[in-house]
């Protein structure tokens, strides 16, 4: 079964600096899909950035970029100039390939990333 | 366009009482899902389903139905509320094809008493 661990309960950073969230997951599978959501105050999950694992390209969305390490199973999410709006918990998430059985999301615990003005 | 609505947004039961939870998608998505969140546990799935008419099991099913009877409706049921189902319930979407990127309504949070 797939294991998706964030092992920084807890982050914080000031405003304009840069952070990186860390992620890293285990799988037997060789082609599946990488996700990070942003959970804000409001409870509504965001979806943030998608990663496909046969891309080596990281995917990149405005200031939010991933440093996908496909061998080392590490999928870390970088939030450049860091605002105030970034404040939330950070979800890191797996799926499958697989069309038939394996529908679900695997989340981690996640990490609560606070801004310092 | 609404996205994903969930109705209602806040309720409290008691023990053995039975509610039902209402998700709509206006986004045409096949797929639906049902989720619950508890701290320190990340979401667990529920229930999903693939299409109108169809639904599956996830993670933790024990406890709950539910029902597609309208590709944009999906609806999950408690019928004996326990203090365990104490929660925040998220529905999401996703297409059937590509990596079914899930998209999610804004929770339901749920009490039982």
């Amino acid at each position: 079964a797939q294991t998706v661990t964030q092992s920084q309960p807890e982050m914080s950073v000031q405003e304009a600096e840069t952070v990186t969230l860390s992620c890293t997951y285990d799988t037997s599978e060789s082609d599946y899909y990488l996700f990070w959501y942003k959970q804000p105050p409001s409870r509504q999950m965001i979806l943030v950035i998608r990663q496909e694992a046969y891309k080596q390209q990281n995917a990149t969305e405005n200031r939010f970029s991933v440093n996908f390490q496909k061998a080392a199973k590490s999928f870390s999410l970088k939030i450049s100039d860091s605002q105030l709006g970034d404040a939330a918990m950070y979800f890191c998430a797996y799926r499958t390939v697989s069309n038939f059985g394996n529908e679900k999301l695997t989340f981690g615990t996640g990490t609560r990333l606070t801004i310092i003005p | 366009n609404a996205g994903v609505t969930q109705t209602p947004k806040f309720r409290v039961l008691k023990t053995g009482q039975s509610m039902t939870l209402l998700c709509a998608q206006d986004m045409n998505h096949e797929y639906m899902y049902w989720y619950r969140q508890d701290p320190g546990m990340g979401l667990r799935l529920i229930h999903y389903s693939v299409g109108e008419g169809t639904t599956a099991k996830g993670e933790v099913p024990d406890g709950y139905n539910v029902s597609r009877l309208k590709k944009q409706n999906f609806l999950l049921g408690l019928e004996s509320a326990a203090p365990s189902q104490t929660s925040v319930y998220f529905c999401a979407s996703s297409r059937w094809t590509g990596p079914r990127e899930q998209y999610f309504g804004p929770g339901t949070r749920l009490t039982v008493t």
